[in-house]
């Protein structure tokens, strides 16, 4: 079975410091890692993805992921964290059922990223 | 706009009533998925399609739910006799194809939608 951990429900930083958010992957086969942001009353915003190839991807708005396929980890990072980045971050794996096609996003539960000033 | 547009933003009805839910997706978006947003909780799957027919609906939760999209663009997601544990919000997304994991899913706003 395929699941995504996030093992916090929040993760308070100052501006200016460097930023974690934790996602830890189960999943049988090669594993398609995906990071969500949402913004209140919004929908989910890409971020980036993990499919193969270099093991610390780069996203949007300077986020970036490491992916550790020892540690089954991808977790997000950001050298310097904003205000503007208060969110609730959603790690995803991608599972393609092969009988139906689908290409189905499982989720973890979701960080809440508070950035103090 | 060019993103998933979902209409209505938010739907209060009455513990038994019958609710339609719209998604716009992207234009040439193929794949459309139907999502469920608890509070607290993360995002989990509903329904897929590929084109008009629903490939998969594994995670339809009871068949108070249905879900359309007779010419491959617009789907409605209907929800029959609502229960106040169907409060949610209903997560809409398109893809241009499915078999492509390269290919990110965009997502709609979502509806709120709370049964009282």
């Amino acid at each position: 079975a395929q699941s995504v951990a996030q093992p916090e429900d929040q993760v308070n930083v100052a501006e200016g410091n460097p930023l974690t958010v934790k996602c830890t992957y189960s999943v049988s086969g090669n594993p398609y890692l995906f990071w969500y942001v949402q913004y209140p009353n919004r929908g989910l915003q890409f971020l980036l993805k993990y499919i193969t190839g270099d093991n610390l991807v780069k996203g949007s708005y300077g986020f970036e992921a490491e992916f550790n396929k020892s540690q089954t980890s991808f977790h997000l990072k950001k050298p310097s964290a904003l205000v503007s980045d208060s969110a609730l971050y959603f790690c995803a794996v991608r599972v393609l059922r092969v009988s139906t096609g689908a290409n189905n996003l499982f989720f973890g539960t979701g960080t809440r990223l508070t950035v103090i000033p | 706009g060019a993103g998933v547009s979902q209409t209505p933003s938010n739907k209060v009805t009455e513990k038994g009533k019958y609710v339609e839910l719209r998604c716009d997706p992207i234009s040439g978006h193929t794949a459309l998925y139907w999502y469920r947003q608890s509070l607290g909780q993360g995002p989990e799957f509903l329904i897929y399609f590929q084109g008009t027919g629903a490939a998969d609906d594994s995670g339809l939760p009871n068949d108070r739910f249905f879900a359309v999209r007779p010419e491959g663009s617009v789907s409605t997601l209907k929800i029959q006799r609502t229960e106040r544990g169907d409060s949610a919000v209903y997560l809409c997304a398109s893809s241009l194809r499915s078999r492509g994991a390269n290919s990110p899913l965009h997502f709609g706003n979502g509806t709120r939608l709370t049964v009282t």
